[in-house]
Order: structure tokens, then sequence, then C-alpha cells
């Protein structure tokens, strides 16, 4: 099945700084990319995602780029706020429409 | 539209004991999925329904785990009995093709 790598686990930057959050992925079927951010006590929540046929977008201050043939995702947050302070997880989606997490990292925003 | 709905969110039982957990899914969504969540882990797969189909459960401890999705609506997740391992976050999500995944709350739950 899928399998996918995620680092840093922690991440500290200091507000207005850019964070950067990569993952490998390794089902070569795997067609579609989510990052979800999780805030305490609530269920992941979806903010932004990207498919294997593009290699980059953007929404504002966060974007996401794809390398299909490294097999590599990063989320890229710019001007960072302390309400991104949170867990953020990247996921992929297989062929079987199974999505499968990263362990997650942990980004502290200081103000 | 409403979200993906799960009840309780949060519960204590004594190891051993029985527990349930229900989820209603967003209107329309066929694709029903149970997750668990281990502090800090990321989400897990248990189970993915398809209407009121099993797809796929290979990561479902059977001897104290079961699932059900009647009507391929509403679902429920029971574990009998509850070891301390099983403490978790039990997330429900949805999804209407084979993207735009929504997640409940989930529910804590604490085996003590």
């Amino acid at each position: 099945g899928e399998n996918v790598e995620q680092h840093p686990s922690t991440l500290s930057v200091q507000e207005g700084d850019s964070a950067v959050i990569k993952c490998t992925y390794s089902d070569s079927a795997s067609n579609y990319f989510p990052w979800y951010k999780q805030e305490l006590g609530k269920g992941p929540q979806l903010i932004i995602d990207i498919r294997s046929n593009v290699g980059e977008k953007k929404d504002q201050r966060i974007a996401v780029t794809l390398n299909k043939t490294a097999k590599h995702f990063s989320l890229h947050i710019t001007e960072t706020q302390p309400e991104d302070s949170a867990v953020y997880f990247c996921a992929a989606v297989s062929s079987a429409r199974q999505l499968t997490f990263g362990s997650g990292t942990q980004l502290t925003v200081l103000p | 539209e409403a979200g993906v709905a799960q009840s309780p969110r949060y519960k204590i039982i004594e190891k051993r004991q029985s527990v349930a957990f229900w989820c209603n899914p967003i209107s329309g969504h066929a694709t029903l999925y149970w997750y668990q969540q281990i502090l800090g882990q990321g989400p897990k797969l248990l189970i993915q329904f398809q209407n009121n189909g099993v797809v796929d459960d290979s990561q479902l401890p059977k001897d104290r785990f079961s699932a059900e999705r009647l009507k391929g609506v509403d679902s429920t997740l029971k574990i009998q009995p509850a070891k301390l391992e099983d403490s978790a976050v039990y997330l429900c999500a949805s999804s209407l093709g084979p993207s735009g995944y929504t997640f409940g709350s989930g529910t804590r739950l604490t085996v003590v």
C-alpha cells in the first residue's frame, strides 16, 4: 500500500517568515495530494490540494509543489502568522481512493 | 452544506468494556471512512465503505472492532472489548469522488 513520509516533525518560525514542509510517497499510481491543518480538538481541515497533472498550485499565502518523478511534494507558507500555528498533515490518495497520511508537522509561529 | 457529524465527542471507559461511535456523513457522499488517530500521529485508515458495502477493512482489528453502514448513510464503529492501546481519536470522513474528503471533529476515546 501507499506510504507517506513527512518532515520535519516540528517547525518553529518567526512571524512573517516562511515555513516549508516536505513529503514523499511510495505509490506511483497516487494522483491526488491534499494538505490538512488540524487544530486542537478538531478534525483535519483541507487547506490546499494538488493533482498529479499539475506541478504547482498557489492560494494566497499557501503554495504546494509536486515532483512526480521524485515522488515528492511540499507545502510552502509565506508571511506566517500566529494563527498558522497547528499540526499540518500531507496525504496521498491512491487509485483505490484511500487517503494515506504523513506523520504530521507541528508548526509554531513565534510572535 | 452540513459537515460530517460524529458523536459522542468524548468517551471514557474501562478496559474490557465496549463502546460505540456514530457518524453521519455529508448528504450524498457515497464513500465513508473511519480513521484512528493516536496522539502525535497521523490518522490511520481502519475501514472504507462505498455505499453500504465494505471496500477495505484490512487494517481493522476484527477480533475486537466492527463497523457497519446500514442503508448506505450513517455508520457505527464498535470496539468490544476495549484495550488501553485503543485510546485515540476516532475520525469519520466522507467523500463524493476521488477528492474532497471532509472530516468530522472526531470522538476522543480514553480507555483506563
